[in-house]
């Protein structure tokens, strides 16, 4: 595998259940992030991990859960979601620091709540 | 702060003919900048980035752009549409934190045959 690979591709669930999306790359990088893309919105940046430091998104709802267990991982955990949660996200992952480096996306999950 | 302007939601052009996409940025650094492009069912693919060397950025599939600072633009360009580049295209503006990249609405490429 190689680059950012993200399962499942696709996910739907009730409001009531638990499900968790996985993120995984292979570039070495050291900062990962979680993205929601809606329809006729631009990209939301939900939460960062750098250097093993998690900056989040204040207005991301409690109901995502990020966990980033090492550097090439990361999860993130959903439960009691709201039809309005439907979107595409996508996990990016970059060399952290200073500078101009660019992010590297996955294929994303497209997450469909009923 | 900072923030990027796409101008056009939608653009429209016939295969063969060139390309023009708009974005215009805002911001309180010396700016990096970025186009990506997003076919439909898949994540963002870096095309281009501008990082304060030579201005004018020449990027994957025929794809260039050029940093103007005194009109704060970042405008994309392909002398001659492909059907294959009809997608999504998003500008990017990014400041020197990791949590710093703010990412235009997006414009939607349509190539005509």
């Amino acid at each position: 595998e190689t680059g950012v690979t993200q399962t499942p591709r696709h996910l739907v669930m009730g409001m009531t259940n638990k499900k968790s999306l996985k993120c995984e790359q292979h570039l070495g990088h050291n900062a990962m992030y979680w993205y929601k893309q809606s329809a006729k919105k631009p990209l939301e940046l939900m939460f960062v991990y750098s250097l093993e430091e998690r900056v989040e998104n204040n207005s991301v709802p409690s109901r995502f859960s990020p966990e980033c267990p090492n550097s090439s991982h990361l999860f993130l955990h959903l439960h009691t979601l709201q039809p309005e949660d439907s979107a595409l996200y996508l996990c990016a992952s970059s060399q952290a620091g200073q500078g101009y480096n660019e992010q590297f996306f996955g294929p994303g999950t497209r997450l469909t709540v009923l | 702060a900072q923030s990027v302007t796409q101008l056009d939601s939608h653009v429209s052009v016939s295969e063969g003919t060139p390309v023009l996409l708009r974005c215009n940025y805002s911001s309180s650094y010396s700016p990096s900048l970025f186009w990506y492009v997003q076919h439909p069912n898949k994540g963002l693919q870096l095309l281009l980035k501008y990082t304060s060397a030579a201005t004018l950025v020449k990027g994957i599939n025929g794809f260039e752009a050029e940093f103007k600072k005194s009109e704060t633009s970042f405008h994309l360009t392909k002398p001659s549409a492909h059907m294959s580049d009809a997608a999504e295209y998003f500008c990017v503006v990014k400041g020197p934190n990791n949590n710093d990249m703010r990412f235009g609405a997006g414009t939607r490429l349509t190539v005509k045959p």
